[in-house]
């Protein structure tokens, strides 16, 4: 079965940060990966589909990259709406273990 | 617009049986793969099942294999996930998804 491991598991930082998750699978997925973030209380919210493609709506602040077994998610400057929880899946199966953003 | 609405959750005893349903609408839904998708109370995401469009595959987490069987009826756009020999551990929120679409979820809790 295909792992998938996300670091860092908790990230401090402040508004203004370039912040980068990291995202690494057992074994290739080519580009079948989602980034996903959310926020207590909530469902989770696609912010990438197919690796590095932004879902419509979602900031253009957000971007991924990344093929076959390491993928990142980045946001290149951190605002006060995206302290949450981020995961990336294996589309439609495995989940990460989810990297909480937190305020510096 | 798509939405998706779980129902079924409640509290049950260990060893228990459950079944949750996700009514679906706002997309065609026998042209897409549906997953069950849960979330213990303070933890992360964890994928537990999906079923192909017409139903002839499904997946399933290693964890609930033999227990739970997802199943879907396209004519009432209905997803369901029965769920048996319930532990402890299966008390999670359990949301309904396709792909980006996801319902608010359905608690359920395994207790004595």
């Amino acid at each position: 079965d295909i792992q998938m491991t996300q670091s860092p598991s908790t990230l401090s930082a402040s508004v203004g940060d370039r912040v980068t998750i990291t995202c690494r699978a057992s074994q290739s997925i080519s580009t079948w990966l989602a980034w996903y973030q959310q926020k207590p209380g909530k469902a989770p919210k696609v912010l990438i589909h197919s690796a590095s493609s932004l879902e419509s709506g979602v900031p253009s602040r957000f971007s991924g990259s990344g093929s076959g077994t390491e993928f990142t998610l980045t946001i290149s400057s951190l605002q006060p709406d995206d302290f949450a929880t981020y995961y990336c899946q294996q589309h439609n199966n495995i989940f990460g273990q989810g990297t909480k953003v937190e305020i510096k | 617009e798509v939405q998706l609405v779980e129902s079924g959750g409640s509290l049950v005893q260990p060893g228990g049986s459950l079944r949750l349903s996700c009514a679906a609408s706002g997309f065609t839904f026998s042209r897409y793969w549906m997953s069950w998708v849960r979330q213990a109370p303070g933890k992360g995401l964890e994928w537990v099942a999906n079923i192909k469009e017409d139903g002839s595959e499904k997946y399933y987490v290693d964890s609930v294999k033999g227990r739970f069987t997802i199943s879907r009826d396209n004519a009432k756009n209905s997803l369901y996930l029965q769920m048996n020999s319930l532990r402890a551990e299966d008390t999670a929120i359990y949301f309904c998804a396709k792909s980006k679409d996801w319902g608010q979820g359905s608690l359920v809790t395994v207790s004595s």
